[in-house]
């Protein structure tokens, strides 16, 4: 079981679209999920993919077939800057998250 | 609602000594895990407790750190010696049932920053 957040950095100006990518491995059905960490704030869900919900403009589709989630927003803006994690909910080890190394992204003015 | 507390908010230790980390969960949260999450990487999971009794600890390393949650609400985690690899943050989390998924969310504390020298 594994989670691959493959960006280190992302940076994008205002306005542009944003993309943060996560790929996972997983053998059964996947629970998946986004956090964010702003500057100085704890760590807190942004949204899982079971919601199908838009948060703050961001939306994730869970693509089973490329083992992908990734988040997307189609305006950033500088609020967005954050670090921004991918995870996995294991149901057989008690719903244990698997998390990805995380994204950092900067929206430039 | 308060959200989770922790502390102290930062230590710093020489390799060799001990240290100890406070969490205090959500009000009525069943359940409470102790993260490790060194610089670069994701958190990792190193106890989690379900009331007063331990769910999963197959990640912590036993040979130095424990975890207690006397009477299923307050918990800390103590590093004894601590080494260099231990620099970190530690975060506490907590829930109403075990693990995030639908009708449940983990809410995390503010972090313990840990530097050994």
């Amino acid at each position: 079981q594994r989670v691959t957040q493959p960006e280190k950095l992302l940076s994008v100006f205002k306005g542009a679209p944003v993309e943060l990518k996560c790929n996972y491995s997983y053998s059964g059905s996947p629970e998946l999920f986004w956090y964010v960490q702003y500057s100085r704030q704890r760590l807190q869900l942004l949204l899982r993919h079971i919601s199908r919900e838009s948060i703050k403009g961001f939306t994730a589709d869970l693509n089973k077939g490329e083992t992908s989630f990734h988040l997307k927003k189609p305006f950033a803006q500088e609020e967005d800057s954050a670090m921004y994690y991918c995870a996995l909910s294991d149901w057989d080890s008690n719903y244990q998250l698997i998390w990805g190394a995380g994204t950092k992204l900067i929206i430039k003015p | 609602e308060a959200g989770v507390a922790q502390s102290p908010r930062y230590k710093i230790i020489e390799k060799r000594q001990s240290v100890a980390f406070w969490c205090n969960p959500i009000s009525g949260h069943a359940t409470l895990y102790w993260y490790q999450q060194i610089l670069g990487q994701g958190p990792k999971l190193l106890i989690q407790f379900q009331n007063n009794g331990v769910v999963d600890d197959s990640q912590l390393p036993k040979d130095r750190f424990s975890a207690e949650r006397l009477k299923g609400v307050d918990s800390t985690l103590k590093i004894q010696p601590a080494k260099l690899e231990d620099s970190a943050v530690y975060l506490c989390a907590s829930s109403l049932a075990r693990g995030e998924r639908s009708g449940n969310t983990i809410y995390f504390g503010e972090g313990s920053w840990l530097t050994v020298v």
